[in-house]
């Protein structure tokens, strides 16, 4: 069964810290993977994709690295600021790419 | 600006009146989806459309239609809306999800009592 879980549920950092999302999924036939940012009663924007052969994608101070032959993505976050309070997604796109898993989320809380 | 439009934001109605969430897009994609969010859960795919005309379900369809008359509308529609319908919903687009990733619009937060 294609699945994508994503740890920690929640966390709370002090603005200035870094942190890291983890992601694992069980997505066959693998296509990309993203990570989206979604702001409380918003929709979700995309942050980085990465295919296959990408391991490593930055977006700003979003890095986002995959290695898929444990089949686990990261999100780091560096130098958090207040603004990264979110609810970060990892999404999973198989069968050729029209079929997106969504993980649950992690809700980030980032305190002053 | 390119967007997806949804009406309403917040919704709260009663159990069995019928009801119609509007989806517009303005960037002339092919695939639109609908996903319901509930806590702890994630995005789940009620339906989508690969294209005008052509609709599927997709992982938790039961108790709602759509229809795709036109390219940019995409409508959600709710016949018989009971309270396990409560929930937050958003429409998505896009030319091919897999390799462009979805543009969402901000949801619509809907009460069924």
């Amino acid at each position: 069964k294609n699945q994508v879980e994503q740890s920690p549920q929640s966390l709370i950092i002090l603005e200035g810290k870094n942190c890291t999302l983890q992601c694992n999924y069980t997505v066959s036939p693998f296509s990309n993977l993203r990570w989206y940012k979604q702001d409380t009663g918003r929709g979700p924007v995309s942050l980085t994709i990465m295919t296959f052969s990408e391991n490593t994608k930055s977006n700003g101070r979003y890095t986002a690295t995959l290695d898929a032959d444990t089949k686990q993505s990261s999100l780091h976050i560096t130098a958090s600021q207040l603004s990264d309070s979110a609810s970060y997604i990892c999404v999973v796109s198989a069968e050729y790419g029209n079929k997106l898993v969504f993980g649950a989320g992690t809700i980030l809380r980032v305190k002053s | 600006e390119a967007q997806v439009t949804q009406n309403p934001r917040y919704l709260i109605t009663v159990t069995g009146k019928k009801l119609t969430v509007t989806c517009s897009q303005n960037m002339n994609h092919e695939y639109m989806s609908w996903y319901r969010q509930d806590p702890g859960l994630g995005l789940r795919q009620i339906y989508y459309s690969m294209n005008v005309e052509v609709t599927d379900k997709g992982d938790v369809p039961e108790g709602y239609k759509v229809s795709r008359k036109e390219k940019r509308n995409f409508p959600l529609i709710l016949e018989s809306p009971s309270p396990n319908q409560t929930s937050l919903y958003f429409c998505a687009s896009s030319h091919i999800p897999g390799r462009y990733g979805y543009t969402f619009g901000s949801g619509t937060r809907l009460t069924v009592v």
